[in-house]
């Protein structure tokens, strides 16, 4: 089983729609997590963290639930710009960023069409 | 701007040959830096961990005498692939670590071995 799991897609969505992506990891240890977003042939780009009580950064919303172990990003009145490849990314060691591994998920695309 | 410059961003190579990576941090010491890999379609995969001043830590099935990383400075790590080969062919990307922001990732190396 990967370490971090999420469904490579793609989710094609119009304009305007509202879309959420999983992502589940198996370390329960795991203390740090983050969405990551990578448009194709570039470097990763932190898009923001995650936290257990949920954030909101204008119209991404992130959630975790420690519980089931999963993760998820709730994007809302999608942008044409929005097309790319989002990343689920667990830090292992717990702790902030900065130490111990980061696992990365394979990355779900989105497209979002005129 | 950005924090974390790599260099070359593509680069073209024969089978046989070494190329060489750097991964500079802008404006910050970073102590640790991360190597990735990543193939097509794929996700990120850490090879090693890049600490200054001592040895590298290798993930496993990485092999440390193919993939040399050299940390002589705080602000400069480097990845040499050597005697490469076309399976070696990916896009290697590097980041590091400022204070406890979020890893900071480089723009990435496109090796293609012929």
């Amino acid at each position: 089983r990967k370490e971090v799991e999420q469904d490579p897609g793609p989710f094609n969505v119009p304009e305007g729609a509202t879309v959420a992506f999983n992502c589940t990891y198996s370390n329960s240890a795991s203390q740090s997590f983050f969405w990551y977003r990578q448009d194709c042939r570039k470097e990763p780009k932190l898009l923001m963290s995650v936290y257990s009580s949920g954030n909101e950064d204008g119209r991404f919303t992130a959630q975790l639930n420690r519980a089931s172990q999963y993760i998820s990003l709730l994007i809302r009145d999608s942008k044409l710009s929005d097309s790319a490849t989002y990343l689920c990314v667990v830090n292992s060691a717990g702790g902030s960023s900065n130490t111990g591994k980061l696992i990365f998920g394979q990355g779900t695309t989105l497209q979002v069409k005129p | 701007g950005a924090v974390v410059s790599q260099h070359p961003s593509r680069v073209i190579c024969k089978s046989g040959t070494s190329v060489k990576i750097e991964c500079r941090s802008l404006d910050f010491q970073a102590t640790t830096m991360f190597w990735y890999r990543q193939f097509p379609k794929q996700s990120l995969m850490l090879m090693a961990t890049s600490n200054e001043g001592s040895k590298a830590t290798y993930e496993q099935g990485v092999e440390k005498d193919k993939f040399l990383i050299n940390h002589a400075s705080l602000t400069l790590s480097t990845l040499t692939v050597t005697s490469a080969h076309p399976e070696d062919s990916s896009f290697y990307i590097c980041s590091a670590a400022r204070g406890n922001s979020p890893l900071h990732f480089g723009n990435g190396t496109r090796l293609t071995v012929t």
